[in-house]
């Protein structure tokens, strides 16, 4: 079935560092890679997107970039501040309208 | 209100007892999603709403677990025989839907159950 595998569970970056995840999937028909942040507690909500049909895409200090080929796509924030800790999620889908979320990374901006 | 709603917020039941939770979507959004997430999980995927009909149920663990949308806007989760594993938060999320052209989902704030 369908997987998303997504690294490191856990980030622990310097404020004003950046921070890179991972992600890989195993249905080559997804289409559409978003990612969601929650914060402890709350709710997971979109931060961005990517559709197949582009490589890049950036939202000022948030970027996602995708590789087709590989069945990679990585979530990079620059410039992190502290309102930046929160868990993220990686999911792909859009064959079917299902999603699959990957594991999460907790991601920790120290200030 | 103007976000996707879940009642109850919090269920204590025990074991082999028969449990509903209620998700109210987002008005106008004919897609509905019924994910499951434990602690340090991502959302797991229990089953999709096209309109009224299940679209896809392939993630619902067991025959135990039942959805419902009878009218494509509220739309019911149904566990009966609650096992312990089955503690966790439950998330419903709507998106607005084109054809198969996949959206945002809005999530709930989720109904955490509890199986004694």
């Amino acid at each position: 079935g369908e997987n998303v595998e997504q690294h490191p569970s856990t980030l622990s970056v310097q404020e004003g560092d950046s921070a890179v995840i991972k992600c890989t999937y195993s249905d080559s028909a997804s289409n559409y890679f978003p990612w969601y942040k929650q914060e402890l507690g709350k709710r997971p909500q979109l931060i961005i997107d990517i559709r197949s049909n582009v490589g890049e895409k950036k939202d000022q200090r948030i970027a996602v970039t995708l590789n087709k080929t590989a069945k990679h796509f990585s979530l990079h924030i620059t410039e992190t501040q502290p309102e930046d800790s929160a868990v993220y999620f990686c999911a792909g889908g859009g064959a079917t309208n299902k999603l699959i979320f990957g594991t999460g990374t907790l991601l920790a901006v120290q200030p | 209100g103007a976000g996707v709603s879940q009642t109850p917020s919090n269920k204590v039941t025990e074991k082999g007892k028969y449990v509903e939770l209620r998700c109210d979507p987002i008005s106008g959004h004919t897609a509905l999603y019924w994910y499951r997430q434990s602690l340090g999980q991502g959302p797991e995927f229990l089953i999709y709403f096209q309109g009224t009909g299940a679209a896809d149920d392939s993630g619902l663990p067991n025959d135990r677990f039942f959805a419902v949308r009878p009218e494509g806007s509220v739309s019911t989760l149904k566990i009966q025989r609650t096992e312990r594993g089955d503690s966790a938060v439950y998330l419903c999320a709507s998106s607005l839907v084109s054809g198969w052209d996949t959206g945002e989902l809005f999530f709930g704030e989720g109904s955490r159950l509890t199986v004694l």
